[in-house]
């Protein structure tokens, strides 16, 4: 049960485009259309943003948009705003029906 | 609307038992499934375990397995994590929330620290 692997850090300038990757194995994000994708603001509870690679539950901004090729997924929000500025998780169903995290990513609004 | 409301945490010495419960309203209980997520401070997320939405089914990580339990009472709209021989490095704290294949609703959590 290793960890899906995102870059610790990412930043980009308001009104810029910025992407996440998440990387895993044909065990778990390569096997399965079960990624989500998660954002967690400093002291507060991570809330869902994408299911099922591509998804956004309702009232998601349709700036969040998630895809996947093989074994890795990605997140990219456009026009970043201030507000975006958070810790960002991606998720995966395994072959084990275990599910994993990635490690997380810090998106910093500059 | 949907809330999730953790209880059960606290301060434990190493090798003790704690259990915690989740008691949910404003979603249809007994058709979730349910997960157990923890985050120790500062750190990341880490998945702990799920019991599908009858209790029929339940899977954890490698890190507790053997150490703790997940059940439900769907009668009491209730989850439950019960966690036994409990290590420095279980301290974070402890999230419910919906889902099989994601998590959708979650608690505010409870803190379990435990010392030696």
């Amino acid at each position: 049960q290793s960890a899906l692997t995102q870059p610790a850090s990412v930043s980009g300038s308001p009104g810029q485009s910025i992407t996440i990757s998440c990387t895993g194995t044909s065990s778990d994000v390569g096997g399965y259309k079960y990624v989500s994708w998660y954002q967690q603001h400093p002291g507060k509870v991570p809330k869902l943003i994408i299911y099922e690679v591509s998804y956004r539950p309702s009232g998601v901004s349709n700036r969040f948009s998630g895809s996947k090729s093989g074994n890795t997924a990605s997140l990219t929000i456009s026009g970043l705003q201030a507000e975006d500025e958070a810790d960002y998780y991606c998720s995966s169903y395994t072959s084990s029906s275990t599910l994993v995290f990635g490690g997380g990513t810090k998106l910093t609004v500059l | 609307q949907v809330q999730l409301v953790e209880s059960g945490g606290g301060v434990v010495q190493t090798g003790m038992s704690l259990r915690l419960s989740c008691a949910a309203s404003g979603l249809t209980f007994s058709n979730y499934g349910m997960h157990w997520v923890r985050q120790a401070p500062g750190k990341g997320l880490e998945w702990v375990a799920v019991i599908s939405f009858d209790g029929s089914k339940k899977y954890f990580a490698d890190s507790v397995k053997g150490r703790f339990t997940i059940s439900r009472d769907n009668s009491k709209n209730t989850l439950y994590l019960q966690m036994n021989s409990l290590r420095a490095e279980d301290t974070a704290l402890y999230y419910c929330a919906s889902g099989w294949y994601l998590f959708d609703y979650w608690g505010q959590g409870t803190l379990v620290t435990v010392s030696s």
